[in-house]
């Protein structure tokens, strides 16, 4: 079964950092982009960023409001995804997803993980 | 960035009626763009790709269309599963965008 499963979210202040992870499983990790994608409970989605996979040369895409401040990794032997969260403030209050997607462009968030919420706040 | 518009933004509807859900980009997307389903507290599923491809394991009751730059999400039977909420997504230029969403509710 495929599966992406958040963890990491919490209560952190306002100029803190924090470090989501999202763990894939049943399926050839390697071969994916991994995305992040956030949504403010009861709002709409934002697309936070990409990691392309080993192929592509992991080169990262970020959203203009988090770039500069969050950061995306992998780690490939540990079927994982990271995301670095720095500099963090009221608005990054959110639901972060995980999503899985194919570099061919078709077979875009077609896997999903549950979320992992993320509360900055003093 | 290219701007999603999602319309309608809610609607109310009963089982068995037909749903028709529409998002226009802002410029040319090809056909690089997908419709999800988000029931509440949920993360969302995805329906169609390619604009107009039924992803696996999805009724066949869902379906997707594309004229230029506005596409299509149409529900022929509304069943009680699917209330929930509509998301469009362009994915041929970063940032990827979602539409702002169409809340589907029981009349």
């Amino acid at each position: 079964e495929v599966q992406l499963v958040e963890s990491g979210g919490g209560l952190v202040q306002p100029g803190g950092s924090l470090r989501l992870s999202c763990a894939a499983s049943g399926f050839t990790f390697t071969n994916h982009y991994m995305d992040w994608v956030r949504q403010v409970p009861g709002k709409g989605l934002e697309w936070v960023g990409r990691s392309r996979n080993k192929a592509n040369s992991y080169t990262p895409e970020y959203a203009a409001s988090v770039k500069g401040r969050f950061i995306i990794s992998r780690d490939d032997s540990k079927n994982s995804v990271y995301l670095q969260m720095n500099s963090l403030k009221i608005e990054d209050t959110a639901v972060y997803f995980c999503a899985r997607s194919e570099s061919s462009g078709i077979h875009v968030f077609d896997t999903w993980g549950q979320g992992t919420m993320v509360t900055v706040s003093s | 960035d290219i701007q999603m518009t999602q319309s309608p933004s809610s609607l109310s509807a009963s089982v068995g009626d037909r749903v028709t859900i529409t998002c226009r980009a802002s410029q040319g997307i090809r056909n690089d763009l997908g419709w999800y389903q988000q029931k509440p507290g949920k993360a969302p599923k995805r329906l169609i790709y390619a604009a107009s491809s039924l992803q696996s394991g999805v009724p066949s009751r869902f379906s997707g269309s594309a004229s230029g730059t506005e596409f299509t999400l149409t529900i022929s039977s509304l069943q009680p599963e699917d209330f929930a909420t509509y998301w469009c997504l362009q994915h041929h230029t970063y940032p990827f965008t979602f539409g702002p969403g169409t809340k589907v509710d029981i009349k």
